[in-house]
């Protein structure tokens, strides 16, 4: 069956970077992109972007798009969010996410909480 | 970015009832529309895609429909599982979700 494991919480100071692994199983890695999403408390999930995993090409979403870097390692077949910059609005649950087309976000990791504070 | 806004933002309901959650989109976008499930801790859950189709496993009390700029989910015969939040997203053009609906428990 289809699964995203992510890596454990992670407390990070302001201004540092944090990096966030997503490791796929159960399926042809190539065939799918993977998304980055975050959820601050309280808020309804964010779009950060995806990566295409065949060639690693990546599209942003623009509110990001200094600040972050997705990767991939297909013999591993795992996935990586660098996000530098740290601030505390970066304080959220991020999560890597499967999905098919236009039709959703069918696979989810279980989330990676990430807290920035002094 | 297309704004996507639920109403109402929380919901108050007994087992058994029906309830409607409402999700307009600022523009046009076809049925490009997803729905969720989230419960505390998880991660969420799709329910419906394309508007109306209903995710493989997903139990039919609930229901999707609309097009265009408004949709529509309905749950019929609440079970004590449904109480949750229920977010809406758009995947016509760049991803963006709506701020969610808590159904709570009467």
């Amino acid at each position: 069956q289809v699964q995203l494991v992510q890596s454990g919480a992670e407390v990070k100071k302001p201004g540092a970077s944090v990096r966030v692994s997503c490791k796929a199983s159960g399926y042809t890695l190539t065939n799918y992109y993977m998304h980055w999403l975050r959820q601050a408390p309280g808020q309804g999930p964010e779009w950060m972007g995806w990566i295409n995993p065949n060639s690693g090409d990546t599209n942003y979403a623009q509110k990001f798009q200094d600040r972050v870097t997705m990767t991939r390692d297909t013999s591993i077949s795992t996935f990586y969010m660098d996000l530098s910059r740290l601030t505390s609005d970066d304080t959220a649950l991020y999560f890597c996410a499967r999905e098919t087309g236009h039709v959703g976000y069918e696979y989810w990791g279980q989330g990676t909480l990430v807290t920035v504070s002094s | 970015d297309i704004q996507m806004t639920q109403s109402p933002s929380s919901l108050s309901a007994s087992v058994g009832d029906r309830v409607t959650i409402s999700c307009r989109a600022s523009q046009n976008i076809n049925t490009y529309l997803n729905w969720y499930q989230q419960k505390p801790g998880e991660a969420p859950k799709l329910l419906i895609s394309a508007a109306f189709s209903l995710h493989s496993g997903v139990p039919s009390r609930f229901s999707g429909s609309g097009s265009g700029t408004d949709f529509t989910l309905t749950i019929s015969g609440l079970q004590p599982e449904d109480f949750a939040t229920y977010y809406c997203q758009q995947s016509d053009s760049t991803p963006t979700f709506g701020q969610g609906t808590r159904l709570e428990i009467k």
